[in-house]
């Protein structure tokens, strides 16, 4: 398996603009995770999904940010409009949970995608 | 919500046993202790997850005490490839959602 894929790895961005984040997750994984990181507030979980459905959006930062996982081998994260706050690494995981079998499972990360927004 | 602290920086001799600590408060009862481990400019990697007492894999061992106030990840004989950034992950049950929460981070350097 290749991996949880994320693209695009590296967008530039000007304020305003609307950015779209990409992730496909490891065939089988039925619970995906959308997470922020910056040096100032370090790793952030915005929102995931189990099997396609939203469990926990807590983690979203404004009305700015949404994500959708239209099927199970897709989801992204949009930012419209975009700020430089923004800025950060994005990633996506993914993990394989069975009822009953103890919370959280092991999480497959992707490589992230770095967001510059000028 | 889960408050977890991890010192900022440690130091090793190739070789040498390392435990980083992680402290946190009120985690879900029932919920794992996981531990990631995070080179530069890639994504988390899992290292040992845990729900009491002590657990041992090919690579670590995850100390945890009975009232789950802290954990200690214990890496054997680390090497120059160990350097690298440290997280805890742990689980805060909030009315309708599952939350998580990733420690501050422990910056590892080893040394020759």
């Amino acid at each position: 398996d290749a991996g949880v894929i994320q693209s695009p790895r590296h967008e530039v961005t000007e304020m305003g603009q609307e950015v779209t984040l990409r992730c496909k997750p490891i065939s089988g994984h039925n619970s995906l995770f959308w997470y922020r990181q910056t040096m100032m507030r370090g790793l952030e979980l915005l929102i995931y999904f189990n099997n396609n459905v939203p469990i926990d959006d807590s983690g979203m930062p404004e009305d700015r940010f949404s994500a959708k996982m239209p099927n199970a081998s897709f989801s992204t994260l949009k930012i419209q409009p975009s700020e430089p706050r923004d800025s950060a690494v994005y990633f996506c995981a993914s993990s394989l949970v069975t009822p009953g079998q103890g919370w959280p499972r092991e999480q497959f990360f992707g490589p992230g995608t770095r967001l510059t927004v000028l | 919500l889960a408050k977890t602290t991890q010192p900022i920086s440690m130091d090793s001799y190739e070789g040498q046993e390392v435990n980083i600590t992680c402290s946190h408060n009120n985690i879900a009862t029932n919920d794992y202790i996981t531990w990631y481990q995070q080179f530069p400019s890639q994504g988390p990697r899992f290292i040992i997850q845990g729900y009491k007492t002590k657990v041992t894999n090919e690579v670590a061992s995850l100390f945890i005490p009975a009232d789950r106030k802290s954990s200690t990840l214990s890496l054997p004989r680390v090497s120059l490839s160990d350097t690298a950034v440290y997280y805890c992950l742990v689980a805060v049950r909030q009315t309708g959602a599952n939350n998580l929460f990733f420690g501050t981070g422990t910056r590892l350097t080893v040394i020759p």
